[in-house]
């Protein structure tokens, strides 16, 4: 495997399910990111972590718990989510945070909550 | 809170033309990068920009940075089919601690 991977690519829950969304990035970088992308809107920012250590966590609801076990691998664990929180959430990795700014994307996981 | 807007938010033209879309802030950019996003697909990294009025080309795509750093915008000459896809900018500031501010992008549809 090459870049940023991501598993499920699909996934379908209903509002009491609990799941866990994969992101793996095979670049040897230092930072790892989870984002939301929903139609028609920037890219938002959800979790950052730097050297496994969270670094940001931008007002996220205690619904979405991210885990990040070392540089490599991140998880975004998933719990009573909303029918608004289906959208498309992608992984990225730079280097170092924050600077170089440069992020290297998996293809997402598009969720879908009924 | 600086913001980014694109635009067009939608183009659709025929393959061969040409086009270009815009990417403005009200905030001095540090630097500014350009991401291609096809559908079912991560965003893809096209070019960074840094210096005012820097000029750089990728085959038919020329990106060009403001002289103020404030804005930029991306040329394609002669689009093809395989141009098609969601156009996102992206751009750090000093004072937003470098994190990357994005764009909600233009979509773009090249028709044979």
């Amino acid at each position: 495997e090459t870049g940023v991977t991501q598993t499920p690519r699909h996934l379908v829950m209903g509002m009491t399910n609990k799941k866990s969304l994969k992101c793996e990035q095979h670049l040897g970088h230092n930072a790892m990111y989870w984002y939301k992308q929903s139609a028609k809107k920037p890219l938002e920012l959800m979790f950052v972590y730097n050297f496994k250590e969270q670094t940001e966590n931008n007002s996220v609801p205690s619904r979405f718990s991210p885990e990040c076990p070392n540089s490599s691998h991140l998880f975004l664990h998933l719990h009573t989510l909303q029918p608004e929180d289906s959208a498309l959430y992608l992984c990225a990795s730079s280097q170092d945070y924050p600077a170089p700014p440069e992020q290297y994307f998996g293809p997402g996981t598009r969720l879908t909550v009924t | 809170t600086q913001l980014l807007e694109q635009s067009p938010q939608f183009l659709s033209i025929q393959e061969g033309e040409n086009l270009t879309v815009y990417c403005n802030s009200s905030s001095v950019f540090s630097s500014l990068q350009w991401y291609r996003q096809e559908p079912g697909e991560g965003p893809v990294l096209l070019v960074t920009v840094v210096t005012g009025g820097e000029v750089k080309k990728l085959k038919r795509l020329t990106f060009q940075f403001g002289d103020a750093r404030k804005d930029s915008s991306l040329h394609i000459t002669a689009a093809q089919p395989g141009d098609t896809g969601l156009y996102l900018c992206a751009g750090d500031f000093m004072d937003s601690n470098y994190q990357l501010i994005w764009g909600a992008g233009t979509k773009l549809i090249i028709k044979p």
